[in-house]
């Protein structure tokens, strides 16, 4: 069983709608989780992060965090085009690495 | 904030020479910087964690004499590729850990081709 495990897509869904993107994690003792945004030959960049059960709100963005079901999700609302990318859900180790997924893509159709 | 910038963005070499990449924070310090590549559509993959002052800890199957690496301050790390091969071509990114819950800051990448 891999570490982070993501739908690799991809997940296609018209403009304005909600995006819905799930990651699951193995590890029960995991405490913090980030979403990166991955543009076609470009470098990740770091959306969010959060460590308590519940949502987090950030502008379009909503983090949603379960570690009683151990899964991760990230919903973008209204979602544009410009959303269109690759989605990576990332699980800190209990050292001070990321355990990367290997994403999901994300196309927003006009 | 939790700026990284690396140099060069993109470099073409030559087989057997060697190739410096350089990654430096620029509005915070990274007391441990990472090292990854990234083969076209694949995810990314550690390489290494440098902390400052010390040496790197390398990730199983990285050769840690083809894959020099060098963090000399708080804001700045070096990856050097020695005799690199055409199958070292790929897209070399790294990242610096931030404060708050250790998330990461990714440079925008270099891009390196052998030929």
């Amino acid at each position: 069983q891999k570490e982070v495990e993501q739908n690799s897509g991809p997940l296609s869904v018209p403009e304005g709608a909600i995006a819905s993107l799930n990651c699951t994690y193995s590890d029960r003792g995991s405490q913090s989780f980030f979403w990166y945004r991955q543009y076609s030959g470009k470098s990740p960049e770091l959306i969010m992060f959060i460590y308590s059960n519940g949502d987090k709100e950030d502008g379009r963005f909503t983090a949603q965090l379960n570690k009683a079901s151990q899964y991760v999700s990230l919903l973008i609302r209204d979602s544009q085009p410009s959303d269109s990318a690759t989605y990576l859900c990332a699980v800190r180790s209990n050292t001070d690495k990321l355990i990367f997924g290997t994403g999901t893509r994300l196309q927003v159709f006009p | 904030g939790a700026v990284v910038s690396q140099h060069p963005s993109w470099v073409i070499c030559k087989s057997g020479t060697s190739v410096k990449i350089e990654c430096r924070s620029l509005d915070f310090q990274a007391t441990t910087m990472f090292w990854y590549r990234q083969f076209p559509k694949q995810s990314l993959m550690l390489m290494a964690t440098s902390n400052e002052g010390s040496k790197a800890t390398y990730e199983q199957g990285v050769e840690k004499d083809k894959f020099l690496i060098n963090h000399a301050s708080l804001t700045l790390s070096t990856l050097t590729v020695t005799s690199a091969h055409p199958e070292d071509s790929s897209f070399y990114i790294c990242s610096g850990n931030g404060r708050v819950d250790f998330e990461q800051y990714f440079g925008p990448g270099t891009r390196l081709t052998v030929t």
